[in-house]
């Protein structure tokens, strides 16, 4: 059981968007702005999409946008693209130098 | 261009020791200020970070595995190592070695490498 929960599956038509959550506690989410997200497509090594919340790595289009409330983050995908269909998994740091994932959520672009 | 890439067997039998090594090329594992860590991930599952070793040597393991696990760094042949010891096929999965620019995310990754627990 993953310490971070994320809904199993998102899905979204060509243009729309997409919003993919992920829950944890105050101890992790809620206590850090240290939350990442990453993209990963079948088969290869997943790609930081989104870190420290909000930030992204250059060459990370700016459809992909992250934010956090309270005890959960959030990953907006706008204009979905067929290429986004991925599973995507959020990271939390948890104190005391120890870092959690999420269990994975697959977007479908329907 | 950084690039990472594991080595290791990719089959270990139970209660014995897991041992992979990354090699870094395109760059220098000591002269700049990255961890350097292990990711893994069960087939059909998710992610789980395993630890991360920073330049300086200091380690930082998952609660859960820090009784099996050792993180190395050889600066000389620019590669650190993973050991993971008493196996179990729990331990089954494919591993990834990684560059985090902090503790808290990795921007770089290996392709990663499958290793199975079995008899």
């Amino acid at each position: 059981q993953s310490a971070l929960t994320q809904p199993p599956s998102a899905s979204g038509s060509p243009g729309q968007s997409v919003t993919i959550s992920c829950t944890g506690t105050s101890s992790d989410i809620g206590g850090y702005i240290y939350v990442s997200w990453y993209q990963q497509h079948p088969g290869k090594a997943p790609k930081l999409m989104i870190y420290e919340v909000s930030q992204r790595p250059s060459g990370v289009p700016d459809r992909f946008s992250g934010s956090k409330s309270g005890n959960t983050a959030s990953l907006t995908v706008s204009g979905l693209q067929a290429e986004d269909e991925a599973d995507y998994y959020c990271s939390s740091y948890a104190g005391r130098n120890n870092l959690v994932f999420g269990g994975g959520t697959k977007l479908t672009v329907l | 261009q950084l690039q990472l890439q594991e080595s290791g067997p990719g089959l270990v039998k139970p209660s014995e020791t897991l041992s992979l090594t990354c090699t870094v090329s395109g760059g220098s594992i000591s002269s700049s200020s990255y961890y350097w860590g292990w990711i893994r991930q069960p087939p059909g599952k998710g992610l789980e970070w395993i630890g991360n070793i920073y330049n300086s040597g200091s380690t930082y393991y998952n609660p859960s595995l820090k009784s099996r696990v050792i993180i190395s760094v050889d600066t000389s042949k620019n590669q650190f190592s993973l050991n993971l010891s008493a196996v179990t096929a729990a331990d089954t999965a494919v591993y990834y070695c990684a560059r985090h620019p902090t503790l808290m995310h990795s921007d770089l990754w290996g392709r990663g490498t499958l290793v199975t627990v079995s008899s």
